[in-house]
Formats: structure tokens, C-alpha cells, sequence
């Protein structure tokens, strides 16, 4: 099992629609994990961390479950400008640093007028 | 936010050639700096740790006498891939965490070098 999963996609949503994706890591330890945001060709940029509790950012909705091992991210009211490939990251190690980060794959994302 | 500054962006080269990736901090001292490896459709690969003033840690795999890493100040960090070939084309791209940074639950990478070997 890889690390950290992710389906690929594409993902070809409706502007507008709500969308949603997960991400399984298979690091039982592993103690933080973000979502980023990286466009075609550029460097990753954090969109936003992800906690137990489950964290909201305007549109964006991360939760984590522990238990199965999975994160997700929720957009709601999808803008075309939402296009971008999400990386999944865990970290063995708690907060930011790069020391024990794994990046998924990435799951490729397209708002579509 | 911090930045990271990384040159060239771009660089084709000839097999059997060096090709130098520097990457800078501009507005923060950075003691550690990462260097990752993407390919195509692949994730992110951590290939070193850079730690200012002394050697590099690398990943298992990685051949620290073809990707030679430099960290000779707390704002510059060099990666120079060796007697480059075509498998070594790939994405380039560094990050850094401030001197003081813990918990910030944020990497400032920087902007990446495609390089392509031909």
C-alpha cells in the first residue's frame, strides 16, 4: 500500500457545484496533515492544514478520521479558478516542517464553465 | 508571506554536463532547506535535508556524489546535479522553514526549475 493515496482523476465538475475527494495514508503514526494546492508546473502552496476536529477555510472543508486513516476536502461553490491539482501531505511529525512530509500524488481538478 | 527564490526556472543542458539550481530566501534566515524531485504525474520526492554550515542528508536512493548540495549561508542553498543525464530531467524544487518556525503548518517552496537533459 502506498503511503499516501489519491485518486488521480481528472475531476470535471460544474462551476458552481460542490466537490469532494480523499486522500488514505497508511502511516498509522503519522501526526500532521495539510492539503496544497499546486498549479500546473508550479510549486505547491498550502491551502490549509487539517485537524482532528475538521477545519473550514470560506469554502473549503478538510476533515480527518484517524480511525480509517483518511482525510478529505470538501469545495463548495466551485470557481473556475478552483482548476489545480490537491496534494494530499501527511507528516510523521507534528506541525510544518519537511522533515517527514509525504506528498499523494495529487488529484487533478477541473471547473468547468 | 516568506519567499523563496529559486533559479533558473528553466535549464536544458547536454548528457554529461553540471547544471547548478540555486535556490534563496529572500526575507528570512532559513537553516534548513529541502530539496524535492518531481516527476510527471508523480508526487513530490524529497531527495535532502540542507542544514547551513554543514553536509547534507540524503534520502535513501539519492547519490549524494551526482546531486551535490551547498548550504554555505542561511540564505542560499545550491543543488548541482553531476554528469546530468535524460533520466535526471524532471522538476526541481526547494523549500525552506524559518529559523524559529515550529508548528507554522507551512513550507515556503520555491517557484521550481524544470530541467530537461538532453
Amino acid at each position: 500500500r502506498k503511503e499516501v493515496e489519491q485518486d488521480p482523476g481528472p475531476f470535471n465538475v460544474p462551476e458552481g457545484a460542490t466537490v469532494a475527494f480523499n486522500c488514505t495514508y497508511s502511516n498509522s503514526a503519522s501526526q500532521s496533515f495539510f492539503w496544497y494546492r499546486q498549479d500546473c508546473r508550479k510549486e505547491p502552496k498550502l491551502l490549509m492544514s487539517v485537524y482532528s476536529s475538521g477545519n473550514e477555510d470560506g469554502r473549503f472543508t478538510a476533515q480527518l478520521n484517524r480511525a480509517s486513516q483518511y482525510i478529505s476536502l470538501l469545495i463548495r461553490d466551485s470557481k473556475l479558478s478552483d482548476s489545480a491539482t490537491y496534494l494530499c501531505v501527511v507528516n510523521r511529525y507534528s506541525g510544518g516542517g519537511a522533515d517527514g512530509l509525504t506528498f499523494g500524488k495529487g488529484t487533478h481538478l477541473i471547473i468547468q464553465p | 508571506g516568506a519567499v523563496v527564490s529559486q533559479h533558473p526556472s528553466r535549464v536544458i543542458c547536454k548528457s554529461g554536463t553540471s547544471v547548478k539550481i540555486e535556490c534563496r530566501s529572500l526575507d528570512f534566515q532559513a537553516t534548513t532547506m529541502f530539496w524535492y524531485r518531481q516527476f510527471p504525474k508523480q508526487s513530490l520526492m524529497l531527495m535532502a535535508t540542507s542544514n547551513e554550515g554543514s553536509k547534507a542528508t540524503y534520502e535513501q536512493g539519492v547519490e549524494k556524489d551526482k546531486f551535490l548540495i551547498n548550504h554555505a549561508s542561511l540564505t542560499l542553498s545550491t543543488l548541482t546535479v553531476t554528469s546530468a543525464h535524460p533520466e535526471d530531467s524532471s522538476f526541481y524544487i526547494c523549500s525552506a522553514r524559518t529559523r524559529d518556525a515550529s508548528n507554522t503548518g507551512e513550507l515556503f517552496f520555491g517557484e521550481g526549475s524544470r530541467l530537461t537533459v538532453l
